[in-house]
């Protein structure tokens, strides 16, 4: 089945700089990537996507890239604000999995002001 | 509308209660899930509901039950449980089963005594 390793587990980022977090996948059929941002307390929220078909997609301050060929995708913050402060999941959806989406390990992402 | 509802938002239950959570989304769509999360680890599926008809039952223990009485709700029935099932239990749906953004309602935070 699908496998899908996130790094890091932990990142501390000054305000204003910016914060990538990596995912690496293993089945070269998947073609779905979302990432989820939870704040504690509340539920995942996705705030990206990209399907398999496009290289990179960007919104304001926040882009994703996939590299097929790797099989990896990234999540690229800009500008973080103290708000950017949650746990990030990647994730990967293959079709005609059983799974369904197959999530990450989580990244805590710290933004100190 | 992308809103999944879910209630309660708290519950605490002795092991020998029987309770029920509750999802409801009117998204029109057809899938709907049952995760399990633990603190900062990513959502542990359970069940997947497509078309009102279970389609992944990820070896969870009876002791969780789950029921789609319609397409806009699904139902998670609880007895017996145990303190090491105390967790956040999401819902989500999705349009089509797969592949398609999985949308997440707040949770019910489940504290087992």
């Amino acid at each position: 089945g699908e496998n899908v390793e996130q790094h890091p587990s932990t990142l501390s980022v000054q305000e204003g700089d910016s914060a990538v977090i990596k995912c690496t996948y293993s089945d070269s059929a998947s073609n779905y990537f979302p990432w989820y941002k939870q704040e504690l307390g509340k539920r995942p929220q996705l705030i990206i996507d990209i399907r398999s078909n496009v290289g990179e997609k960007k919104d304001q301050r926040i882009a994703v890239t996939l590299n097929k060929t790797a099989k990896h995708f990234s999540l690229h913050i800009t500008e973080t604000q103290p708000e950017d402060s949650a746990v990030y999941f990647c994730a990967a959806y293959r079709p005609g999995s059983a799974r369904q989406l197959t999530f990450g390990s989580g990244t805590q992402l710290t933004v100190l002001p | 509308d992308t809103e999944v509802t879910q209630t309660p938002k708290h519950l605490v239950m002795g092991m020998t209660n029987k309770k029920s959570l509750k999802c409801e989304q009117h998204m029109g769509h057809r899938a709907m899930y049952w995760y399990k999360q633990k603190a900062k680890k990513p959502p542990e599926l359970m069940f997947v509901y497509s078309y009102e008809k279970l389609s992944i039952n990820e070896s969870v223990p009876s002791r969780f039950s789950p029921e789609c009485p319609n397409s806009s709700l699904l139902n998670l029935h609880l007895h017996a449980l145990q303190p090491e099932d105390s967790a956040l239990y999401l819902c989500a749906s999705s349009g089509s089963g797969g592949g398609e953004t999985q949308y997440f309602g707040p949770g019910t935070r489940l504290l087992v005594l």
